[in-house]
């Protein structure tokens, strides 16, 4: 059975960075792009980025670039979305994904 | 980018009557690979999204088969023969032939009468 399990709830500061883990089983993790998703109360599904397992490259959505970093750790076949400089249109649930299978959401509040 | 317009906002159906949703994007997408990027995905309330139909028609595994895609080009649909009470939630469709970045439709809402 595919899995994808995310790490669990952060609770953060504006300007401060949260790294967010996607551990997967149940298949090769190299096989398949691995996305991360943005949700917001509320509203709909935004893609951030992806990273390939398979050689570390890295595709970011211009909304996010320069604040998003998207890793991926072969060893342990987890893959990672790092936020910066968070603000508080930042709260939402973010979701790792591959195209036929999604993580259970981490949700990210950033308050003063 | 390409833009996803899903059709209607949100729909109420009574059980075991059909409902269909409608997608159109920006841009073609159709590869030159000869394949249709076209997803179809349904978010439960509190859950995450499940994937339906990829590929414009094909249903993922375990999907029932009340569940059906189609289309072409910019233009697709996903018609639910019989709603029943565990299809309630929100329909995305996605397209990922260009990116980035992948895009989303806005959802469609589907609620029991």
């Amino acid at each position: 059975e595919v899995q994808l399990v995310q790490s669990g709830a952060e609770v953060k500061k504006p300007g401060a960075t949260v790294k967010i883990s996607c551990k997967v089983s149940g298949y090769t993790f190299t096989d398949y792009y691995m996305h991360w998703v943005q949700q917001a109360p509320g509203k709909g599904l935004e893609w951030m980025g992806l990273v390939d397992p398979e050689d570390g490259e890295t595709i970011y959505a211009e909304k996010f670039q320069g604040r998003v970093t998207i890793t991926a750790d072969t060893s342990t076949d987890t893959a990672y979305m790092e936020l910066s400089s968070l603000r508080s249109e930042d709260t939402a649930v973010y979701y790792c994904a591959t195209i036929q299978s999604w993580g259970q959401g981490t949700l990210v509040t950033v308050s003063s | 980018d390409i833009v996803m317009t899903q059709t209607p906002l949100s729909l109420s159906v009574t059980p075991g009557q059909p409902a269909s949703i409608s997608c159109k994007s920006s841009q073609s997408l159709l590869h030159s690979d000869g394949k249709t990027y076209l997803y179809w995905y349904l978010q439960k309330p509190g859950q995450s999204p499940q994937l339906l139909i990829y590929e414009v028609s094909n249903r993922f595994s375990g999907v029932p088969d009340r569940f059906s895609g189609s289309g072409s080009g910019t233009d697709f649909t996903l018609k639910i023969s019989r709603v029943e009470a565990e299809d309630v939630g929100v329909y995305y469709c996605m397209q990922s032939i260009q990116l980035p970045p992948l895009t989303f439709g806005g959802g469609t809402k589907v609620e029991i009468k």
